[in-house]
């Protein structure tokens, strides 16, 4: 079966440390997208790639890095200078130009400090 | 700037009863319109989405309906079951090469038994 996974599932980061949320698609989708939720939000972009070794900021990308060297893969970072990483974090992927047909998205990651 | 908002931030029904959850957009330039429902603790689900050339669109127990006139969107679910209480987002794109969505922030659909 196709589809987006995202790992881990429960993510514990340290101050001052930098952690790596996973994204992997087999749906052979060109576009893939970062978001963050906080409780009773809604979604807000953070980054977002339309090509492989393309991507562009969203709302809030200061803090966090990502890099699309496969069309499959696209890790977000959360570094150090992300002041208040807790939240939910979700990948989505779609086709894009082959025919926007909304967002396929994954589980989530649930990022918490200790 | 763009924004997708809901009219009610939760909403609490009888099981059987039928479910009417409201948004409100203000880019009147998108022409592509989704629902999402996300359950407690995990992603969003596609529901049903609906183009701007239509003003209505069913699906299985739901249905859709797009008023471009005053920048309206609707979600009825027919003979709301307990397994529908979860977070609802209406989200909007633009057309053209952005393929980007903008999301609410959801209304929270209780059904109680």
């Amino acid at each position: 079966d196709g589809g987006i996974t995202q790992s881990p599932k429960y993510l514990f980061r340290k101050e001052g440390q930098n952690v790596t949320l996973s994204c992997e698609q087999n749906l052979n989708h060109d576009a893939m997208y970062w978001y963050r939720q906080d409780p009773g939000q809604g979604l807000r972009l953070i980054y977002y790639s339309q090509i492989v070794n393309d991507f562009q900021k969203g709302d809030i990308a200061e803090g966090y890095s990502v890099s699309r060297e496969k069309k499959e893969s696209f890790p977000l970072t959360v570094t150090s200078a992300q002041k208040n990483p807790t939240a939910f974090y979700l990948c989505a992927s779609t086709r894009g130009a082959r025919g926007f047909d909304g967002y396929t998205f994954g589980s989530g990651t649930r990022l918490t400090v200790v | 700037g763009e924004s997708v908002g809901l009219h009610l931030p939760t909403l609490s029904v009888q099981e059987g009863d039928n479910s009417i959850i409201n948004c409100a957009y203000s880019n009147s330039a998108s022409d592509y319109f989704i629902w999402y429902k996300q359950e407690s603790g995990k992603g969003p689900q596609f529901i049903i989405d609906i183009r701007s050339n239509m003003d209505k669109r069913q699906g299985q127990r739901v249905t859709v309906l797009l008023n471009k006139t005053v920048k309206h969107l609707s979600l009825q679910i027919a003979a709301t079951q307990p397994g529908d209480s979860a977070v609802y987002f209406c989200a909007e794109n633009s057309g053209g090469s952005n393929y980007k969505l903008t999301f609410g922030k959801g209304t929270l659909l209780t059904v109680n038994p």
